[in-house]
């Protein structure tokens, strides 16, 4: 099945740092989702990428849709404590066949940010 | 807050049992999805209802089943528990857009927390 590597695992920073993390697949999607997860919390959907070389920002952060549809990277500008939580990449399909609207996520990257 | 609700918020059984899970997607969504969060296996996708019709299914156990009613709510039915089945279980939902090939953004719920003794 389709697997998703994303990196790093996990980042330590300082605050007011940027921070870059990217996942990479070895199948193609045609949607990229990136999400922050808080403990004990549901997913929060933070952009969506649908084009292939799409740049998207949302506040302080900026997701790009690669070229080769099998990957994307997500980079948080200026980063604060509130920022700390675990990142997830997902990918869809999303058109035909028997996968229809299923995300396939990363494996996470947990952000620490000290103030 | 998504607009996606799941009860129960912490559920605790013994191995054997069965427990229903319940959600509400956000209004106006017709499609809903089921994930399962655990720490060896991460995020999995189970299984898709679209209004009331199964759409797509993932790596999903034959002890573990889902509906959808008129009402678009949903219920993930896990029965003969394993220990492993301990995890995080989300619900999403998402519109389905004009064309009907595009699902877009899903949005999760809270999350039932399954601990299985």
């Amino acid at each position: 099945g389709q697997q998703l590597n994303q990196s790093p695992q996990s980042m330590f920073i300082q605050e007011g740092e940027d921070v870059s993390m990217n996942c990479t697949s070895s199948s193609i999607f045609n949607t990229w989702l990136w999400y922050k997860q808080d403990p004990g919390e549901g997913p929060v959907l933070l952009i969506a990428l649908y084009k292939a070389g799409e740049l998207t920002s949302n506040g302080r952060l900026t997701a790009q849709f690669g070229i080769t549809r099998k990957d994307s990277f997500l980079n948080i500008s200026a980063s604060i404590p509130s920022d700390v939580g675990i990142y997830f990449c997902a990918g869809q399909l999303g058109a035909g066949g028997t996968s229809y609207g299923k995300l396939t996520f990363g494996q996470g990257t947990i952000l620490t940010v000290h103030p | 807050d998504s607009g996606v609700t799941q009860t129960p918020k912490h559920l605790i059984t013994a191995t054997g049992q069965r427990v229903t899970l319940r959600c509400s997607p956000r209004s106006g969504d017709l499609s809903v999805y089921w994930y399962q969060q655990s720490l060896d296996q991460g995020l999995q996708f189970l299984i898709q209802y679209y209004n009331g019709e199964e759409r797509a299914k993932g790596n999903i156990l034959e002890r573990f089943s889902a509906q959808q009613f008129p009402d678009l709510h949903s219920e993930l039915n896990l029965s003969s528990l394993e220990l492993g089945d301990s995890a995080l279980y989300f619900c999403a939902s998402s519109v389905v857009s004009q064309r009907g090939l595009s699902y877009n953004e899903q949005f999760f719920g809270p999350g039932t927390r399954l601990t299985v003794l």
